[in-house]
């Protein structure tokens, strides 16, 4: 079975720009959390997302949005970029909402220049 | 607001020597995991703890869970190079769900 799978793998963009991170979650997942995770540190929430709907926010600027799709596929996107938002972004799903571990996507590797 | 910290942040282990890492929480919580990242990769989930007393094992790791004293242990026996990695803990609480705080994480690096 394929696992969460995040696209791009790598991305490149300046300050100022927009960016948006796309996350397919395992077949019958329904939950998906984002997290940015800086080098060095553990990941920080940011997202969660139940059944098209959001469930949990992290603190984090209104700058960071996402949404769920009816296939439960989700979309961050981050606008007004910053250097500081720099850091691999990981998507994680779970099958429900608690009990289980959630399952972690490879992430996306943004850097701003 | 929910703290999670791990100890210790870094450290190196000879091969086939025990050792433990100590992951305490500010506030009750209901559940605690725990995962592994290689370099440049993703996280693993290793452990799922859902109530007081829980004990998992796999392999030469085995967590536990106290969530009298707010503890969660993961104790490594006769430690091999493959387990070098970092390794995270994580809190989930009440209806909190799918928001996981992370404690710092622990490097781990087994020497031969």
């Amino acid at each position: 079975d394929a696992g969460v799978t995040q696209s791009p793998t790598h991305l490149i963009k300046t300050r100022g720009q927009h960016v948006t991170l796309r996350c397919s979650p395992i077949s019958g997942h329904k939950s998906v959390s984002w997290y940015q995770q800086v080098l060095g540190q553990g990941p920080q929430f940011i997202f969660q997302y139940y059944e098209k709907e959001e469930r949990g926010r992290g603190n984090f600027p209104d700058r960071f949005s996402a949404r769920q799709f009816p296939n439960y596929s989700s979309e961050l996107n981050v606008n007004a970029l910053l250097l500081g938002d720099s850091a691999l972004y990981l998507c994680a799903s779970r099958e429900g909402q608690g009990g289980q571990p959630q399952h972690f996507g490879d992430g996306t590797r943004l850097s701003i220049l | 607001e929910l703290k999670v910290e791990q100890n210790p942040l870094f450290l190196s282990m000879q091969e086939g020597k025990n050792y433990t890492i100590y992951c305490n929480y500010s506030t009750t919580s209901d559940r605690l995991y725990w995962y592994r990242q290689d370099p440049g990769k993703s996280l693993e989930s290793l452990f799922v703890l859902l109530s007081n007393g829980a004990v998992k094992q796999e392999g030469r790791l085995m967590a536990s869970l106290d969530t009298k004293a707010r503890l969660s242990t993961l104790h490594i026996t006769a430690a091999v190079h493959d387990l070098s990695a970092t390794y995270f803990c994580a809190v989930e609480r009440g209806t909190s769900y799918g928001k996981l705080t992370f404690g710092q994480g622990t490097i781990l690096t087994v020497h031969p």
